[in-house]
């Protein structure tokens, strides 16, 4: 099975600020990487799909990059509402499917 | 648009069964290259895929809850299915269905609002 692994495992920030995410897979898993957010007590919500592709209207601050083992999520500006879990998931080679531990943006 | 809603019982005994149905509006579970999916969130911890059913009714389970796990469809009414047997508090966590794009297209949307399933006595 690939193995996901984010870093950091949490942050703090400023509004305003500008912040990066890394996600990094076991094996090559080309640019089948997707990034979801979360906030507390809510579904998580599809941000972006292999690895650089917006989802539906999500705000244009957020950005993915990447390719092979090592992707990044770059919120440019964060804003109030962008204060969540972050999680990252690969389809390269599946199933099972797996996700990252999770990043948690805080203030 | 498409919607998914998930619902059951928010309380099951060690031992038994765990049923939860999600009801999809807005698609269809036949649609060709779906897969109808169920992932749970442990209660302060990260996303785990528990498995999921294609168009085709084949379905794919996750190693570790394989030999306690069913999920189904039921195309007639439009929703799918999970049951996991001989809970234990373990298994108590948020469940969530999803839609899994196709081959090619990996990611899950949208999501239903999840359901809390506590196991205790």
């Amino acid at each position: 099975d690939i193995q996901m692994t984010q870093s950091p495992s949490s942050l703090s920030a400023s509004v305003g600020d500008r912040v990066s995410i890394t996600c990094r897979a076991s094996q090559n898993i080309n640019n089948h990487l997707h990034w979801y957010q979360q906030k507390p007590g809510k579904a998580p919500k599809l941000l972006i799909f292999d690895a650089f592709v917006l989802g539906e209207e999500v705000p244009s601050r957020f950005s993915g990059s990447g390719s092979g083992t090592v992707f990044t999520l770059t919120i440019t500006s964060l804003q109030p509402e962008d204060f969540a879990t972050y999680y990252c998931q690969q389809s390269q080679n599946t199933p099972p499917e797996t996700f990252g531990q999770g990043t948690k943006v805080e203030i | 648009q498409v919607h998914l809603q998930e619902s059951g019982p928010g309380l099951v005994k060690p031992s038994q069964t765990l049923s939860l149905t999600c009801a999809v509006s807005g698609d269809s579970v036949s649609t060709a290259d779906y897969f109808w999916s169920w992932i749970r969130q442990r209660p302060g911890k990260g996303l785990e895929w528990i498995g999921y059913i294609s168009y085709s009714e084949t379905t794919y389970y996750s190693p570790s809850l394989k030999s306690r796990l069913t999920i189904s469809v039921d195309t007639s009414k439009n929703e799918f299915s999970l049951k996991l047997s001989s809970v234990t508090a373990a298994d108590t966590a948020v469940y969530y269905c999803a839609r899994r794009m196709g081959p090619g297209r990996g990611w899950f949307d949208p999501w239903g609002q999840g359901a809390l399933v506590t196991v205790s006595s």
